[in-house]
């Protein structure tokens, strides 16, 4: 069976300091992959999405950056903080190809203190 | 711009009453897939219950129903004898042509026993 998974669960993190959060799936192959984050009274906001290796989309302008080395893998980057990046973050990918029906991670969770 | 606008950021029910959960959106496309996602509080997100567009028959998944009216983009969750269970966020979202899912900013439902 398909699963995903997301880590670190918790962060916390120094304004200024890198960001890395990874996300991998299991049981499938050339998944479409999802970034959001939910921020308090934002609901989920669409960060970034794929479609294949090296093939990143991006939805709105910020100060992340995401890749995706491998065909299950997906990660959130970002070279400097802001305290505005604090949120709960989930990945996930598109588990019904006709439906478009999501699959969601665990969720991780960042403090930008 | 698909958007998707939940009106109620709180409601509450007593056990084993009614309670709808309201959503609108707005596109152009004719064609489209639209969901309920419940996150819990251990933050998990699941699907509840989605609706294609060229449906005209609601869905229905055991004590979920929709009313889907498409003339009018309005797509609201009922949730039938309410359980201390079905106390989380509740997300409406839409997918996009492109793939994109866009979700509303949620409800959080109380139930009250």
């Amino acid at each position: 069976s398909q699963t995903i998974h997301q880590w670190p669960a918790t962060l916390v993190q120094p304004v200024g300091s890198p960001l890395s959060l990874e996300c991998t799936v299991e049981g499938t192959s050339n998944p479409n992959l999802y970034w959001y984050r939910q921020a308090a009274g934002r609901g989920l906001q669409l960060l970034f999405y794929s479609v294949g290796i090296g093939q990143i989309s991006s939805e709105v302008p910020q100060n992340l950056s995401a890749s995706r080395p491998q065909d299950r893998q997906f990660i959130l980057s970002s070279k400097k903080l802001l305290l505005s990046d604090s949120g709960f973050y989930l990945c996930a990918w598109r588990g019904d190809f006709y439906t478009g029906e999501l699959f969601f991670g665990e969720g991780s969770r960042l403090t930008v203190l | 711009a698909q958007t998707v606008t939940q009106s109620q950021p709180e409601m509450s029910v007593q056990e084993a009453e009614t309670v709808t959960l309201s959503c609108t959106y707005d596109t152009s496309e004719s064609d489209y897939y639209l969901f309920w996602y419940k996150q819990p509080p251990s933050r998990q997100m699941i699907l509840v219950i989605r609706q294609e567009a060229y449906k005209q028959q609601n869905a229905t998944e055991n004590r979920f129903s929709v009313n889907f009216q498409k003339a009018a983009k309005s797509f609201s969750l009922k949730i039938s004898d309410s359980q201390l269970g079905d106390a989380a966020m509740y997300f409406c979202a839409y997918r996009r042509r492109d793939d994109k899912i866009i979700f509303g900013k949620g409800t959080r439902l109380h139930i009250l026993p």
